[in-house]
């Protein structure tokens, strides 16, 4: 079963503007979550993760939200730039598993000019 | 900065036949991971490797065989092929568990497998 989904396959956004990615998980034994961007033919590249003791990771233009009590978290892309567009991965990791990714299945952020 | 090297980049196959993917993985990362990606899919975690142990085992086949060795690159081998094999591989590589940033994953840029 997916422990970690992304209930929205694409999104479309201005640039310049914010975007933001939602992620929900069901799995409350989570210690990590991690976001990764993909292009396509090329392996994810690490973005930005959260600690589940924290409630907000900030790097540059990313920043991560998460809020346990409804085990959900977003990543929030300002501003917004035309070399964004490609697919977001939210991944979620727990000690005890060796951190063996759970990977949601991806939005597909496009950002236009 | 080194990255995870994966080899080969693309691979063809026929069915029933075997194959073996290799994934070095960043200096003095001593964790290795395998995930396979199908089409229009999420990557699937099947095997890692700590220290040359198995560490965790995900949704790999009794076909499928893994090892890491002394210098900490891996091996994943495939036998007896089936067309559903067809698929992305990505290797990823860690710090240590216990090491500051263990969590973070690096992948490299994949195999893409193809059975005919």
């Amino acid at each position: 079963d997916q422990q970690v989904k992304q209930n929205s396959p694409s999104l479309s956004v201005q640039e310049g503007r914010i975007s933001i990615l939602n992620c929900d998980y069901t799995n409350s034994m989570f210690d990590y979550f991690l976001w990764y961007k993909k292009y396509p033919a090329e392996g994810p590249t690490f973005l930005i993760s959260i600690s589940s003791i924290k409630d907000k990771n900030e790097d540059g233009r990313f920043t991560v939200f998460l809020n346990k009590s409804a085990k959900h978290l977003s990543l929030h892309i300002v501003p917004s730039q035309p070399g964004d567009s490609a697919v977001y991965f939210c991944a979620a990791s727990w000690v005890n598993s060796g951190y063996a990714l759970n990977f949601g299945k991806g939005t597909s952020l496009l950002v236009t000019p | 900065a080194a990255g995870v090297i994966q080899s080969p980049r693309h691979l063809i196959k026929e069915k029933r036949e075997t194959a073996t993917l290799k994934c070095y993985p960043i200096p003095r990362h001593d964790t290795v991971y395998w995930y396979q990606q199908g089409p229009g899919q999420d990557p699937q975690f099947l095997i890692s490797f700590y220290e040359k142990m198995q560490s965790d085992k995900g949704s790999i086949p009794d076909r499928f065989s893994a090892q890491q060795f002394s210098d900490y690159h891996s091996e994943l081998n495939m036998s007896s092929l089936e067309l559903g094999d067809s698929a992305l591989y990505f290797c990823a590589s860690s710090l240590g568990p216990g090491q500051r940033g263990a969590e973070t994953q690096y992948f490299g840029p994949g195999t893409r497998l193809l059975v005919l």
